[in-house]
């Protein structure tokens, strides 16, 4: 089954503004984590924050972590055109496996 | 580049045809992975194998057929597909299937389409 969601499914910003991507979950997890597709390509992932942290930072990506609300945020600031995207978030869900959301198509408009 | 590489890259077959999708890592992971990607759905994980183990078949269909001979190759071998399963096809691996810090690094795919 389903564990984690991304929302907003799109969105759609001016270069260099700031994207916010959410992603809600069910079950307790061990960590989560953030990846990218660009369109017919395979996922490269972004990031890792454990269920222990809160805030996590790579770059012009911050990742946050509310294990209390089972949810998660991915900022990325200063948008490029080149991050146009599909952002998916992964849980373990306590398993062995990592589950996927439908993910959140990002389009950069230059 | 990833270190895991799928072909083919694009597959037409008809409903009738048996072919193969492989899959091969040179990360010296223990843990592969099938994966299907359809239009407007989430990502679903077909199978998992660890040290040439299935270890997770996620109520695929007979249809599908996995094999794993060691841990670098994974073939997923298809037989009478249905339309329905045309999708993108992506394979995967990670250290272990353990996941407390591990990432999951993914082939560029397959593209299936069935007529």
């Amino acid at each position: 089954s389903q564990q984690g969601e991304e929302d907003p499914q799109a969105l759609s910003i001016q270069e260099g503004e700031n994207a916010t991507m959410n992603c809600s979950y069910k079950t307790s997890i061990n960590n989560l984590q953030w990846y990218r597709q660009n369109s017919g390509r395979g996922l490269v992932h972004l990031i890792l924050i454990r269920s222990n942290e809160r805030e996590k930072h790579s770059g012009r990506l911050r990742v946050t972590l509310d294990t209390s609300k089972k949810s998660s945020s991915l900022l990325i600031t200063a948008s490029r055109a080149a991050d146009t995207a599909s952002y998916f978030c992964a849980t373990d869900g306590g398993a062995q496996k990592l589950v996927f959301g439908q993910g959140t198509r990002l389009t950069i408009n230059p | 580049e990833t270190g895991v590489t799928q072909t083919p890259r694009h597959l037409v077959m008809g409903m009738t045809n048996k072919k193969s999708l492989k899959c091969e890592q040179h990360l010296g992971h223990n843990a592969m992975y099938w994966y299907k990607q359809s239009a407007k759905k989430p990502l679903e994980l077909m199978f998992v194998y660890n040290f040439k183990e299935q270890t997770e078949n996620n109520s695929v269909p007979s249809r599908f057929s996995p094999e794993c001979p060691n841990s670098s190759h994974l073939f997923l071998h298809l037989h009478t597909l249905q339309p329905e399963d045309s999708a993108l096809y992506l394979c995967a691996s990670s250290p272990e299937t353990a996941l407390d810090g591990n990432t999951i690094y993914f082939g560029e795919g397959s593209w299936l389409t069935v007529v």
